[in-house]
């Protein structure tokens, strides 16, 4: 097992422009979860992906979108960027079939700040 | 959205016995209880997880109130390494999860 793995660690934006976050899913996980932690709060759900299909959405605006690859790794894209989506954005993975009765793995996350 | 309700802050002494209250008074039926604590500029890692029955791991202990609209995380022995924000969450098979604020846990040498 090689964990949850995001790329890139920190990223610097500047307001307006588009961001792609990264993430490779547990091996044998095939559902992957983002979400959204501004500082001193928990994380908020985004989005979910389950087979390559969106599976699931939590308070987030369209310019949030994502994707998922057959290798259940996922993507999320963030358009229009604003101030107030600096964060630290985490994703998840698990397995369909076993949630909620087993854990999730999360990655250590994407520092993103828009200036 | 499941709901929880935790204390925003704890302390403990080292080597001491914790325990974190969690209430979840709109629980459903189908929604398990998830513990999760996350360190300073890492993504959450599990704890421990149960339904209706009280459960134990290497980690901790999770006591589940009969009606199941509360629950504690019990870590035996505090370490400092426990540091940390302790999410008590409702998953259901929705397969999403719902963070409260959590509750800092502060441990004393």
């Amino acid at each position: 097992e090689t964990g949850v793995t995001q790329s890139p660690t920190h990223l610097i934006k500047t307001r307006g422009q588009q961001v792609t976050l990264r993430c490779s899913s547990q091996s044998g996980h095939n559902t992957v979860s983002w979400y959204q932690q501004a500082l001193g709060q928990g994380p908020q759900f985004i989005f979910q992906y389950y087979r390559e299909e969106e599976n699931g959405r939590g308070n987030f605006p369209p310019r949030f979108s994502g994707l998922q690859f057959p290798n259940y790794s996922s993507e999320l894209n963030v358009n229009a960027l604003e101030l107030d989506d600096s964060a630290l954005y985490l994703c998840a993975s698990s397995t369909e079939t076993a949630f909620p009765n087993t854990e999730a793995f999360f990655g250590q996350g994407t520092r993103l700040t828009v200036v | 959205d499941a709901k929880t309700t935790q204390p925003n802050s704890m302390e403990s002494n080292e080597e001491e016995p914790v325990h974190l209250p969690c209430n979840h008074s709109t629980i459903s039926g189908t929604d398990y209880i998830h513990w999760y604590r996350q360190l300073p500029s890492q993504g959450p890692e599990y704890v421990i997880h149960g339904l209706t029955s009280n459960v134990n791991n290497r980690m901790a202990s999770l006591a589940i109130a009969e009606d199941r609209k509360s629950s504690t995380l019990i870590l035996h022995r505090a370490t400092l390494r426990d540091a940390a924000v302790y999410y008590c969450i409702l998953a259901n098979t929705g397969n999403q999860f719902y963070f409260g604020t959590g509750t800092s846990l502060t441990v004393i040498p």
